[in-house]
């Protein structure tokens, strides 16, 4: 079982790149998150989907966007990469609402000089 | 909206002994469901307890319970017999029911060291 995986682990940009995180899960999950976490802090939420085809903002949706075309994959695009954006990036699946259990992959340490 | 407390930024406990991490929340909603999150160094979010908030009995998992006051809107986690292992930092989380897209909202998280 893949379950979550988020490519890639560490990535440099510089002020002004652009980059898109992959996220993909083999688990039919129709719930799918991201979430971006700063050092010493919470996890806060950046965008979500309730399946393929459909998105949403979370708490923190600047300078991000997404796209849900296949249930699979939740890419998560950079643009304009500024110094505010270096932090742990999660992605996270559920298959239901409720009790179901978040499925999280490994992270993404981004870093913008 | 729903906001998540965690009060105590780090805490120390000795191997074989027990410790009490609090978390608070905020929420005007009825149905929901409350986690614990372990992070260890690795950073891999694991699991450790969830409760649903219908549900009056405390979860249990092994060594770890929870102390859910509904009234009172707090979830705090129990660790028995820790281990050096047990060495991680825990987010308390909340979930809502059905109808919100379920988004998770973390507390800022409790560091904790288990010492010798």
């Amino acid at each position: 079982n893949a379950g979550v995986t988020q490519t890639p682990k560490f990535r440099i940009l510089k002020i002004g790149q652009s980059m898109t995180l992959q996220c993909a899960q083999d688990m039919n999950h129709n719930y799918m998150y991201w979430y971006r976490q700063d050092p010493g802090m919470g996890l806060k939420l950046i965008y979500y989907s309730v399946g393929a085809g459909i998105t949403d903002k979370g708490e923190v949706p600047n300078g991000y966007n997404v796209s849900r075309s296949t249930t699979e994959d939740f890419p998560l695009r950079l643009e304009l990469a500024a110094p505010s954006q270096t932090s742990v990036y999660f992605c996270a699946s559920s298959k239901l609402v409720g009790a179901n259990v978040l499925t999280f992959g490994a992270g993404s340490r981004l870093t913008v000089l | 909206a729903q906001t998540v407390t965690q009060s105590q930024p780090e805490m120390s406990v000795q191997e074989a002994e027990t410790v009490t991490l609090s978390c608070t929340y905020d929420t005007s909603e009825s149905d929901y469901y409350l986690f614990w999150y372990k992070q260890p160094p690795s950073r891999q979010m694991i699991l450790v307890i969830r409760q649903e908030a219908y549900k009056q009995q405390n979860a249990t998992e092994n060594r770890f319970s929870v102390n859910f006051q509904k009234a009172a809107k707090s979830f705090s986690l129990k660790i028995s017999d820790s281990q050096l292992g047990d060495a991680a930092m825990y987010f308390c989380a909340y979930r809502g029911g059905t109808g919100t897209a379920s988004k998770l909202t973390f507390g800022t998280g409790t560091r904790l060291q288990v010492t010798l």
